[in-house]
């Protein structure tokens, strides 16, 4: 167990609809990094958050969104979904937000979207 | 762009000792090198970091040579639980003050009976 909490497991929803993914960092960690995993591909990196502020964009689409909050928890806000958005959707923290290079990350367990 | 390069998969036989090497262009100065495993449908788990020389900790080594463009993991006497995909960190893209990671596409180890 990572401490890097994930919710919902599963979420099943169809085209054009929006979801939020919620993540909950280790206790201490103050960065939170979000990631796209479809079949079979690696992990694209999509945001990184740092203590509330955004710190890097990946490849992440316009109809995508985050943000952290005060508490350090962080949402992931998918809009328009497409069938293409299917994929693993992983949550990492760290304690330091100078950058993914030199911080150690702790993942979640992931949330798998599947859009229909 | 920095970019790793890593086999995309390897065998081994469980016991024997298994070595992915991943190449990293443009490595900067205070960047440390980490590999990540990863079962199918689980996040991706640290297994070691390390910075210059050799690092090692109980689940594997960590080597990496003097001019640091590329690095070895070491797996020691490898059982059919080590199957999993391995990544190596890409380096951050420095744009600005955004440093962007990029995992690589990782290695595909699977460890035989």
């Amino acid at each position: 167990d990572s401490g890097v909490t994930q919710t919902p497991k599963h979420l099943i929803t169809a085209t054009g609809q929006r979801v939020t993914l919620r993540c909950s960092p280790r206790s201490g960690d103050l960065s939170v990094y979000w990631y796209q995993q479809s079949l079979d591909q690696g992990l694209q990196f999509l945001i990184h958050y740092y203590n509330g502020e955004e710190r890097a964009k990946g490849n992440i689409l316009e109809r995508f969104s985050a943000q952290q909050f005060p508490d350090l928890h962080s949402e992931l806000n998918l809009s328009s979904l497409e069938l293409g958005d299917s994929a693993l959707y992983f949550c990492a923290s760290s304690v330091g937000g100078r950058g993914q290079g030199s911080s150690l990350q702790y993942f979640g367990p992931g949330t798998r979207l599947t859009v229909t | 762009l920095a970019k790793t390069t890593q086999p995309i998969s390897m065998d081994s036989y469980e016991g024997q000792e298994v070595n992915i090497t991943c190449s990293h262009n443009n490595i900067a100065t205070n960047d440390y090198i980490t590999w990540y495993q990863q079962f199918p449908s689980q996040g991706p788990r640290f297994i070691i970091q390390g910075y210059k020389t050799k690092v090692t900790n109980e689940v594997a080594s960590l080597f990496i040579p003097a001019d640091r463009k590329s690095s070895t993991l070491s797996l020691p006497r490898v059982s059919l639980s080590d199957t999993a995909v391995y990544y190596c960190l890409s380096p951050p893209i420095s744009s600005g003050s955004a440093r962007q990671l990029t995992f690589g596409s990782g290695t595909q180890l699977t460890v035989l009976p």
